[in-house]
């Protein structure tokens, strides 16, 4: 079984400074881990993923996340933080090891970016 | 390139009825899926299918039904819908589920926001 833990509701950052979300993961087998983010009314948008190779992913609109096995952590991490980030963000892992394609979600981290 | 379209966006139907909500994606994906979100439980499964006419139940099928007889569309059908099942669903789809090792993107379309009375 797989599963996703996201275990911050809401996180509060002020513009400019720099923002975490945190993601802990559980699979079998290899990792493929991924983030997306969803803004008001709106579908999911792919930010990054790993899947294998350097730890450190960067992605769209600035975020990077950075992989640690021992840890089994998929933090999504932005240097300075905009008022345009506040969105809902969602971790996500599949088993690399099988052919299954779906994905198991986290339950959301909602980041709120004070000007 | 339209991507993952949706329909319809908004429904409300009463304890008992049937409908049914569209997917169609024009990506040539041969993977799709449906996804229910709920306040606080993320997203989750509820069927899949790896190309047309193969489908397989997710973490959550009870009370819905799905076919895939073509590439482009897989429609999600509610039997006798349920006030738990109000929600907003998602479908998205993905490629080359063929290509040995190919953890592809999957996309989303825009939603559809049920609720049962």
């Amino acid at each position: 079984a797989q599963s996703v833990a996201q275990p911050e509701d809401q996180v509060n950052v002020a513009e400019g400074n720099p923002l975490t979300v945190k993601c802990t993961y559980s699979v079998s087998g290899n990792p493929y881990l991924f983030w997306y983010v969803q803004y008001p009314n709106r579908g999911l948008q792919f930010l990054l993923k790993y899947i294998t190779g350097d730890n450190l992913v960067k992605g769209s609109y600035g975020f990077e996340a950075e992989f640690n096995k021992s840890q089994t952590s998929f933090h999504l991490k932005k240097p300075s933080a905009l008022v345009s980030d506040s969105a809902l963000y969602f971790c996500a892992v599949r088993d690399g090891y099988t052919g299954r394609r779906a994905l198991t979600f986290g339950s959301g981290t909602r980041l709120q970016v004070q000007p | 390139n339209a991507g993952v379209t949706q329909t319809p966006k908004f429904q409300v139907l009463k304890t008992g009825q049937s409908m049914t909500l569209q997917c169609a994606q024009d990506m040539n994906h041969e993977y799709m899926s449906w996804y229910r979100q709920d306040p606080g439980m993320g997203l989750r499964l509820i069927h899949y299918s790896v190309g047309a006419g193969i489908t397989d139940q997710g973490e959550v099928p009870n009370g819905y039904n799905v076919s895939r007889s073509t590439t482009e569309d897989f429609p999600l059908r509610l039997l006798s819908a349920a006030p738990s099942q109000t929600s907003v669903y998602f479908c998205a789809s993905s490629y080359s589920f063929r290509l040995a090792g190919g953890p592809d993107t999957q996309y989303f379309g825009p939603g559809t926001r049920l609720t049962v009375l």
